[in-house]
């Protein structure tokens, strides 16, 4: 069976410190794909990053890096000097075949980020 | 552009009321999706719709009824819902419609249902 664990329910900072958000997952598929979603309050999921098993290289954009390691089968997420408007609930996500046949979206359980000023 | 669109943003419904939610895109994604979402739980899928055609159905109750009148469009007929029901409902769409798509999904902001 594939899942996603968010050990981290609820994470509080002050403004400008950095944060990580840690991301666990288990899977049999040789190629899945492995996601980060931001959920604000007003409730859309924003979509932040998609990466695929074969490519394990970090990846930053602006205030956000992620670090992807194969051998410990996570992905996290760190926001460098965090903002206000970085308060949401986030999402790590699996997308593989698994026992079901087809590609589906695992969500984890989710982290609450709250950036106070 | 990477926006897919939901109506109504808030609706309130008696157990007895016949309504629906609507979602759009205009990507020319080939795949929809319906998912529900309890407060402080992560999205479950319900249905899936691949170019315009239901492929998955996660054992959803029939009082919940989905429709895919053509590939931007996608609808949910809701008829008969308990209180247990109320939840964020949340519509998303890919590129990519095959039941081995791996392409990003993209959400819409939701709609707010309560079921009194």
């Amino acid at each position: 069976a594939q899942k996603v664990t968010q050990a981290q329910t609820e994470i509080s900072v002050v403004e400008k410190e950095d944060v990580t958000l840690d991301c666990v997952y288990e899977t049999r598929d040789t190629t899945y794909y492995l996601f980060w979603y931001k959920q604000p309050p007003s409730g859309e999921l924003v979509f932040l990053i998609r990466r695929n098993s074969f490519d394990e290289q970090n990846e930053i954009s602006g205030r956000y890096s992620w670090n992807f390691q194969k051998s410990t089968s996570s992905f996290n997420f760190t926001i460098t000097a965090s903002q206000v408007v970085d308060s949401a609930v986030y999402f790590c996500a699996l997308s593989g075949v698994g026992d079901t046949g087809f590609q589906k979206l695992v969500f984890g359980t989710g982290t609450r980020l709250l950036v106070s000023p | 552009d990477t926006e897919v669109t939901q109506t109504p943003k808030h609706l309130v419904m008696g157990m007895t009321n016949k309504k629906s939610l609507k979602c759009e895109q205009h990507m020319g994604h080939r795949a929809m999706y319906w998912y529900k979402q309890k407060a402080k739980k992560p999205p479950e899928l319900m249905f899936v719709y691949s170019y315009e055609k239901l492929s998955i159905n996660e054992s959803v109750p029939s009082r919940f009824s989905p429709e895919c009148p053509n590939s931007s469009l996608l609808n949910l007929h809701l008829h008969a819902l308990q209180p247990e029901d109320s939840a964020l409902y949340l519509c998303a769409s890919s590129q990519d419609g095959g039941s081995s798509s791996t392409d990003t999904q993209y959400f819409g902001p939701g709609t707010r249902l309560t079921v009194l």
